[in-house]
């Protein structure tokens, strides 16, 4: 069936970075955009911006732009979401979520999130 | 950019009662709205796109409404696995921003 997997939890220490990873099943990486939504601790859902799978051109939220890295390997049709320079309000659950419609779009498959907690 | 409301925050009704979850853009946006249901502890869940087009799989008293600035979600009957958190979104325009949700209780 159609599903986004995502890589397992991470701890890490503040000043580290991490790579989440989001590989697609059962279809096909490039023919959708892939979207990468933040939620941290009790908190709602934050969009942070998506990748143009047949380009591998991203687009960073506002809030997002510096650290955040958005990349494509379609050989193992899998994406990936680096984080550098790690920090405690990173401290969150990442998605990964299909885009439906022209470009972004809305989200109709969802990775099951990996989390990341940056903690001394 | 575009601020999308919801309202209200929270609410708590019976089982079988009809709830309704209003979501308001600060600028029209045709029907580029999305509805998802967050389930606590669980991953989002495409409800509603196109503002009224129903996601395959998705029990029909679930529905949606709207055009412009605002847009509404309604659950005819609440049933218990319906305890969630609920999430509008507009996606036409960046950055497609999601709204600050509506949590359903039962009571």
């Amino acid at each position: 069936q159609v599903q986004l997997v995502q890589s397992g939890s991470e701890l890490k220490k503040p000043g580290a970075s991490v790579k989440v990873s989001c590989k697609a099943s059962g279809y096909t990486l490039t023919s959708y955009t892939l979207n990468w939504v933040r939620q941290a601790p009790g908190q709602g859902l934050e969009w942070m911006g998506w990748i143009n799978t047949n380009t591998g051109n991203p687009t960073y939220a506002q809030d997002f732009t510096g650290r955040f890295v958005f990349s494509l390997d379609t050989s193992v049709s899998t994406a990936y979401l680096q984080i550098s320079s790690l920090k405690a309000e990173d401290t969150a659950i990442y998605y990964c979520a299909r885009g439906r419609g022209y470009s972004y779009g809305y989200s109709d498959v969802w990775g099951k999130g990996t989390t990341v907690t940056v903690s001394s | 950019d575009i601020q999308m409301t919801q309202s209200p925050s929270s609410l708590s009704a019976s089982v079988g009662d009809r709830v309704t979850i209003t979501c308001r853009a600060s600028q029209g946006i045709s029907n580029y709205l999305a509805w998802y249901q967050q389930q606590p502890g669980k991953v989002p869940k495409l409800l509603i796109y196109a503002a009224s087009s129903l996601q395959s799989g998705v029990p029909s008293r679930f529905s949606g409404s709207g055009s412009g600035t605002d847009f509404t979600l309604t659950i005819s009957s609440l049933q218990p696995e319906d305890v969630a958190t609920y999430y509008c979104q507009k996606y036409n325009s960046a950055p497609p921003a999601f709204g600050q949700g509506t949590k359903v209780e039962i009571k």
